[in-house]
């Protein structure tokens, strides 16, 4: 069964940084693109971020665009999410996504979420 | 950007009702529309994609339908398990914006 394991999630100070992980497993990590979502809490789905198969294409909402970075290690069946200069309204419940295909694709698998928190 | 505007934002119905949600892009996306679910603490599920089909295992009593930029969300008979956010999105461009949601409760 298709697994998506989020971890790197924690409380940071407003301007700070964290390194969120998801590691994959029950599918060919590499054919597919993969998505980030967040949550903030009470409120509704916002889409963050996506990046092709290779790597080579990444996407994001201009509301941390020039502050997050999303990668991945298809060697490592790992995908990340490098998020700088956090501010309180990053506050959220961070999904990891696995895509049907390419970016545009529907997300068919979540996992389970990691809880990130800026405040002072 | 498009704009995803679901309506209504919430609804109660009985045990057996037909409910009916409706998703409004900002233009035309074709058919390139998802519905997920959401329950409480847990991460929203995939029910359909490409408007209409529905995802692999999920209960026939959910059907989606439309093109363009109207599309409808139906629950043919509900079951208490149905109680849940539920969400559109569309997948015609990046970014891929969701709709507010609708909150569905028992009455």
């Amino acid at each position: 069964e298709v697994q998506l394991l989020e971890s790197g999630g924690g409380l940071v100070q407003p301007g700070g940084s964290l390194r969120l992980s998801c590691a994959a497993s029950a599918f060919t990590f590499r054919n597919y693109a993969m998505t980030w979502v967040r949550q903030a809490p009470g409120k509704g789905l916002e889409w963050v971020s996506a990046i092709s198969t290779s790597g080579g294409t990444t996407y994001y909402a201009d509301s941390v665009k020039g502050r997050f970075t999303i990668s991945r290690d298809n060697s490592k069946n790992t995908l990340y999410l490098q998020m700088n200069s956090l501010r309180a309204e990053d506050t959220a419940v961070y999904y990891c996504a696995k895509g049907k295909g390419a970016v545009t694709s529907p997300v068919d698998y979540w996992g389970q979420g990691t809880l990130v928190t800026v405040s002072s | 950007d498009i704009q995803m505007t679901q309506s209504p934002s919430s609804l109660s119905a009985s045990v057996g009702d037909r409910v009916t949600i409706t998703c409004q892009a900002s233009q035309d996306i074709s058919n390139y529309l998802n519905w997920y679910q959401q329950k409480p603490g847990k991460a929203p599920k995939l029910l359909i994609y490409d408007a209409s089909n529905l995802e692999t295992g999920v209960p026939s009593r959910f059907s989606g339908s439309g093109s363009g930029t109207e599309f409808t969300f139906t629950i043919s008979s509900l079951q208490p398990e149905d109680i849940a956010i539920y969400y559109c999105q569309h997948y015609d461009n990046v970014p891929l914006t969701f709709g507010q949601g609708t909150k569905l409760a028992i009455k």
